[in-house]
């Protein structure tokens, strides 16, 4: 899982609250991301963020919302608004070079349950 | 519609034979790259090829690139149990701007039995 840590592993919260993931990465990356990841499903892209104080919204920002506030950490909030909360939750950092994309390295994932 | 989707959805073989996976993609690309997940756990990048590639290679694992039919194949040779994992082909296309995003496709589900 390289050097970035997701808390908590699982996270159990009840409908209509929001709700705070945590991301922290030691690998002095310049971009971090957040998916959302369903049984049998690949990866779809909340928010993304190149650099310090500044991000943007992916495939499914709606009912979503990020910081980033400091370049080591990404944190997601899942609000209220989200329609259908109960997903496995990755971030992911890479470095980046020359303006493009390279590999990825995620973290261990956070599970949300919504009850 | 998704980029990046892989074939099969799932892959059942014996310990010491190879196994090769499909990824389609619609768009021009930048690179194409390979993660792994165990169950339950983050992703973890196994090789990347950029677009002007053709084939690259990284332990046990080949890659192949076809731009003009838009495709590429994961061949894991000699697989072991410890191999049993899903597998995600992602990839870039930056569209022009300076940055780009990856699309995962849904993956192929890999069993090795010993």
């Amino acid at each position: 899982d390289g050097g970035i840590t997701q808390s908590p592993k699982y996270l159990f919260r009840k409908e209509g609250q929001n709700v705070t993931l945590s991301c922290e990465q030691n690998l002095n990356h310049d971009a971090m991301y957040w998916y959302r990841q369903d049984p049998g499903q690949g990866l779809r892209l909340i928010y993304y963020s190149q650099i310090v104080n500044d991000f943007q919204k992916g495939d499914i920002a709606e009912g979503y919302s990020v910081s980033r506030e400091k370049k080591e950490s990404f944190p997601l909030t899942v609000t209220s608004a989200q329609k259908n909360p109960t997903a496995f939750y990755l971030c992911a950092s890479s470095p980046r070079r020359a303006g493009q994309v390279n590999e990825q390295f995620f973290g261990p994932g956070t599970r949300l349950t919504v009850l | 519609s998704q980029q990046g989707e892989e074939d099969p959805q799932a892959l059942s073989i014996q310990e010491g034979e190879n196994a090769t996976m499909n990824c389609s993609y619609k768009t021009s690309i930048n690179n194409l790259q390979w993660y792994r997940q165990n169950s339950g756990r983050g992703l973890v990048h196994l090789i990347l090829i950029r677009s002007n590639e053709r084939e690259k290679h990284s332990g046990r694992l080949r890659v192949t690139l076809d731009t003009s039919k838009k495709s590429s194949s994961l061949l894991i040779t000699a697989s072991r149990a410890a191999d049993t994992a899903s597998y995600f082909c992602a990839v870039l296309n930056a569209g022009g701007t300076s940055y780009g995003k990856l699309t995962f496709g849904q993956g192929t589900i890999l069993t090795v039995h010993p």
